[in-house]
């Protein structure tokens, strides 16, 4: 079955310095893969997507991410951290098996950027 | 302006009083998915639909109810609600399975 799991719920960063949240996931087959970032009270806004194109994806903001297959990883880095870059992070794959299709989130990371 | 809208941004009610909580998106998107968030816990998907009539659980169905009448709605019924629905909730809407998910603000749901 699919699943996704980010391996910290909880970063910190100076400004200025590199961000990296980690995401491995779980698929039978060539999944479609997104990040998504949560402002406090806030909804939720896409970083960006993979859906079998090119492995290393760019996104909003200065967020890239790179699908590894052989380590079924899909990592959110960014060269340097903003004040504003400080929120909630999701990883989402995409599951369609027995005939169920879903989203399925990761448990988030929270990001904290320090003066 | 292409969105999902969710009505009421927040609700309180009492313990087995229905709600509805509305969801309509105006881009013609085929999926359409509720998700409660709760601390420490993600996103955890109630139920989804691929399209007009055809709704399916997700991961936490219990103690809710969907219907998908028309393309553009998909309501979240809670018939008898409980304290342990007490939880941030929100549609999601993509053209296809595979496609981003586009959310609503949210529905912040306090059930005493």
């Amino acid at each position: 079955a699919q699943s996704v799991t980010q391996l910290d719920s909880h970063v910190s960063v100076s400004e200025g310095t590199p961000v990296l949240l980690r995401c491995n996931y779980s698929s039978s087959y060539s999944p479609s893969l997104f990040w998504y970032v949560q402002h406090p009270n806030k909804g939720l806004q896409l970083l960006l997507k993979y859906t079998s194109a090119a492995t290393l994806v760019k996104g909003i903001n200065g967020f890239e991410a790179e699908f590894k297959k052989s380590e079924t990883s899909f990592h959110l880095t960014k060269p340097s951290a903003h004040m504003s870059d400080a929120a909630e992070y999701f990883c989402v794959v995409t599951a369609t098996t027995s005939g169920t299709y879903k989203y399925i989130f990761g448990t988030g990371t929270r990001l904290k950027v320090l003066a | 302006e292409a969105q999902v809208t969710q009505n009421p941004r927040y609700l309180i009610t009492v313990t087995g009083k229905k709600l509805t909580v509305t969801c309509s998106q105006n881009m013609n998107h085929e999926y359409m998915s509720w998700y409660r968030q709760d601390p420490g816990l993600g996103l955890r998907q109630i139920y989804y639909s691929m399209n007009v009539e055809v709704t399916d659980k997700g991961d936490v169905p219990e103690g809710y109810k969907v219907s998908r009448k028309e393309k553009r709605n998909f309501p979240l019924i809670l018939e008898s609600p409980s304290p342990n629905q007490t939880s941030l909730y929100f549609c999601a809407s993509s053209l296809i399975l595979n496609s981003p998910l586009h959310f609503g603000n949210g529905t912040r749901l306090t059930v005493t």
